[in-house]
Formats: structure tokens, sequence, C-alpha cells
């Protein structure tokens, strides 16, 4: 089956430091990834849609200049928190959307917490 | 805009019972897409079931089953036999027509007891 990553599954960071998180679909190719922002006992909320090769659609109310994503391949998806503070502490999911079948498949999720 | 609603934040079943979990939906579109995610502890986002609103039939997979009403706009999961593993959050969700712009919306979620 479809199989999608995510590197790393746990980061800790200080305050200010920023913050890449890797999503990498194994098995195939991924023209859109979606990112997604989790809090305890709560749903996905989407933060952003990125396509490859062009600039992410960001979500209403998601800062995109904290929230760097870029979609530099067609398995290869980033997002990078920058000068991140604890209120960014977080379950981080990403997904990718196979190009062929039109599937979304979901990473394993990263958490995040800034000290 | 679509919403999902999932009115039951948490439910609860024995081992070996029935348990239905509700999920109501709006939209204008006609085609579109319906899903229930299962995320247990590890929080890894599985999917369950999915359903094309074009197709009339009800989807089932194993002891997963849905109650598709599209009228009513209404999309329940039947967990038949429950087991221990099927203790999770349940989320269910809507993705419009296919193309670039379509994506996932999701329901606040239903967390399941699987009880002894």
């Amino acid at each position: 089956g479809a199989v999608v990553s995510q590197h790393p599954s746990w980061v800790i960071c200080k305050s200010g430091t920023s913050v890449k998180i890797e999503c990498r679909s194994l098995d195939f190719q991924a023209t859109t990834m979606f990112w997604y922002r989790q809090f305890p006992k709560q749903s996905l909320m989407l933060m952003a849609t990125s396509n490859e090769g062009s600039k992410a659609t960001y979500e209403q109310g998601v800062e995109k200049d904290k929230f760097l994503i870029n979609h530099a391949s067609l398995t290869l998806s980033t997002l990078t928190v920058t000068s991140a503070h604890p209120e960014d502490s977080s379950f981080y999911i990403c997904s990718a959307r196979a190009q062929r079948t039109y599937e979304q498949y979901f990473g394993p999720g990263t958490r995040l917490t800034v000290t | 805009a679509q919403t999902v609603t999932q009115s039951q934040p948490e439910m609860s079943v024995q081992e070996a019972e029935t348990v239905t979990l509700s999920c109501t939906y709006d939209t204008s579109e006609s085609d579109y897409y319906l899903f229930w995610y299962k995320q247990p502890p590890s929080r890894q986002m599985i999917l369950v079931i999915r359903q094309e609103a074009y197709k009339q039939q009800n989807a089932t997979e194993n002891r997963f089953s849905v109650n598709f009403q599209k009228a009513a706009k209404s999309f329940s999961l039947k967990i038949s036999d429950s087991q221990l593993g099927d203790a999770a959050m349940y989320f269910c969700a809507y993705r419009g027509p296919t193309g670039t712009a379509s994506k996932l919306t999701f329901g606040t979620g239903t967390r399941l007891q699987v009880t002894l």
C-alpha cells in the first residue's frame, strides 16, 4: 500500500528557533500534499495545500511567513516553523494525494514541542 | 462552505456488540466523496471506508459498513462484532468533486471506547 513518512516524529526546540518537518511519499508520486495541525482531543485543521513546483495555498488565519511550505519534488514536501513559540507546540500531520488515483494518504505525524 | 457534523463526542460499546457512529454533512454539490477515518492512540490516520455519492449501494469493508442517505445528507458508520482494537477516535470526512482544489473537511470526531 501507499506509504507516507514524516521526519522527525518528535522534535523539541527552543523558542525563537526554526524547525523543519519533512513529508515523503515513499512509493507513489504526489502532486499535492496537505499539512494539518491537530491539538489534543481535537480534529485535524488544514493549514495549507502544496502543489509540486508552485507556491502553497494557505488556509485563512494561517501565517504563511511563519509556516513555510516547500514542495520541491513529487515525493517531498517540507514544513518549516520559523521563530517557533510555545503556542506553536502541536501535532503536525502531512498527507499526500496520489497523482494517479487521487487517493489521499496520511503520514504518522510529528509532535513539536517548543520550550 | 462544506461542513461535517459529528454529534457524538464519545461512544461506548461492549466487545462483540454493534455500534453506530453518526455523521451529517452539508454541501451543494451532487458529486462528492465521504470517508470514515480511524485515529488510534498512535495518531496515525487510517482510512476505514469510503463512499462515492453517485453510488446508491452502501459501502462495506468487513465488519464496517455505512448507511448513506444522500437526501438527508447523513453518513453513519456501523461497526459490527466490535473488537478491543476498534477503540480509537473516528473522524467523518467530506471531499468535493475530484479536482486540484478538492480537499478533505473533517468532523470533530467521536471517541469510541470498547469494553469487555
